[in-house]
């Protein structure tokens, strides 16, 4: 069975460009969540969706957005980029959309530098 | 202040060491706790849950302490393959009754031969 797959795994943009990155999630777990890691930091939550609905944001400008698919694929993506939003971006699929007592598997993350 | 805290190491030990991880978390509404594994440029891996009652898996035993606000990892026999950043992950559950997560900044371990 495949695990939550993330694409691209790297990538380079230039400042004020727009990225998108696409999550798959486990088959059958309709919640997937987007997390960014900076270096030496733990992961910070940005977005939840669950049933294709927007269920929690974190605390990040409006530059950064998502959506989730029927299929459950989700995409965020990040307008006007900074230098400051180099970093891993790591997307979380689980089966309940509260997140208690339940695992959320998370992707091999996207690693986005900004130049 | 963060809301859950971490001492980030790095923790340098000999194998065979026992060596024990603290976090602290400031919302008293939390509901659900994890330690989660990360080993370098690679994602999160679930280690453990954490509950009350505490409880073990192997070399690991993982302590919660609601009263204080205090989650432990031990682990014991350490490994060389146990190196890896360890994160301390709470989510608050309740109302709010959404799956995020709230990470420490991760205790870092090195074990040595």
């Amino acid at each position: 069975d495949a695990g939550v797959t993330q694409s691209p795994t790297h990538l380079i943009k230039t400042r004020g460009q727009h990225v998108t990155l696409r999550c798959s999630p486990i088959s059958g777990h309709k919640s997937v969540s987007w997390y960014q890691q900076v270096l030496g930091q733990g992961p910070q939550f940005i977005f939840q969706y669950y049933e294709k609905e927007e269920r929690g944001r974190g605390n990040f400008p409006d530059r950064f957005s998502a959506r989730q698919f029927p299929n459950y694929s989700s995409e965020l993506n990040v307008n006007a980029l900074l230098l400051g939003d180099s970093a891993l971006y790591l997307c979380a699929s689980s089966l309940t959309p509260d997140g208690m007592n339940t695992e959320a598997f998370f992707g091999q993350g996207t690693r986005l530098t900004v130049v | 202040r963060k809301e859950v805290e971490q001492d980030p190491g790095p923790f340098n030990v000999p194998e065979g060491a026992t060596v024990a991880f603290n976090c602290t978390y400031s919302n008293s509404a939390s509901q659900s706790f994890f330690w989660y594994r990360q080993d370098c440029r690679k994602e999160p891996k679930l280690l453990m849950s954490v509950y009350s009652s505490g409880n073990e898996d192997g070399r690991f035993t993982a302590q919660l302490n609601r009263a204080s606000q205090y989650i432990s990892l031990l682990i014991r026999d350490s490994k060389l393959s146990d190196s890896a950043t360890y994160l301390c992950v709470v989510n608050r559950g309740g109302s709010s009754n959404t799956g995020k997560l709230i990470f420490g900044q991760g205790t870092t371990l090195q074990v040595k031969p």
